[in-house]
């Protein structure tokens, strides 16, 4: 069975700030992973999605890693302002049989200081 | 056009109530989902439609009955909800092939659903 865990839970940067938050998951038999974007009370915004193939996605300030064997996934955000805070949530495919389960991590909830 | 519209965006009902949310995607997709998330936790999948046919149904009450009419829409039913089944209920679509692939996933914005 996937497990998705973030770390951290919670991070606070100053603007302005290079950052890196953390993915991993234990069934590395997956077929790509997705990065998303949540506000508060509102829904997912799909970020990036990485192929099993690719190592690396980006998407202007954004650009997200893969590591398979190791079982990991970052989202670096370059040069952060306060309209990147949010929390950020990765999920990775239940791959048994196919499955189109997408297991989430609990997130990372970023807020960016002015 | 990358959207996933979900109607109403706020619902308030009570106990005995039968009510109904509705999702529609333009996006030609054929995998259709169901979410539910509580404040402060991850989304939990309850339902997937793949090609119109239920195709995971997460130990979900019988008291949502999720109906997939059309590959462009989704609803969940709802009748004789409790307290705890408030919460935000999400819709999201992607692509799915039949060599079980599935693309990435869009999501709506969600209806918020309080149950008095």
């Amino acid at each position: 069975k996937q497990e998705v865990t973030q770390i951290p839970a919670a991070l606070s940067v100053p603007e302005g700030e290079n950052l890196v938050l953390n993915c991993s998951f234990t069934d590395s038999a997956i077929y790509n992973l997705q990065w998303f974007r949540q506000d508060p009370g509102k829904g997912l915004t799909s970020l990036l999605l990485i192929q099993s193939s690719q190592r690396e996605q980006t998407s202007g300030r954004l650009n997200a890693s893969l590591d398979k064997s190791s079982g990991r996934s970052t989202l670096y955000i370059a040069a952060s302002q306060p309209g990147d805070s949010a929390t950020y949530l990765c999920a990775a495919p239940e791959t048994k049989g196919g499955s189109e389960k997408l297991v989430f991590g609990k997130g990372t909830k970023l807020t960016v200081n002015p | 056009d990358t959207e996933v519209t979900q109607t109403p965006k706020h619902l308030v009902m009570g106990m005995t109530n039968k009510k109904s949310l509705k999702c529609e995607q333009h996006m030609g997709h054929r995998a259709m989902y169901w979410y539910k998330q509580k404040a402060k936790k991850p989304p939990e999948l309850m339902f997937v439609y793949s090609y119109e046919k239920l195709s995971i149904n997460e130990s979900v009450p019988s008291r949502f009955s999720p109906e997939c009419p059309n590959s462009s829409l989704l609803n969940l039913h709802l009748h004789a909800l409790q307290p705890e089944d408030s919460a935000l209920y999400l819709c999201a679509s992607s692509t799915r092939d039949r060599g079980l692939y599935t693309g990435e996933l869009f999501f709506g914005e969600g209806s918020r659903l309080t149950v008095l």
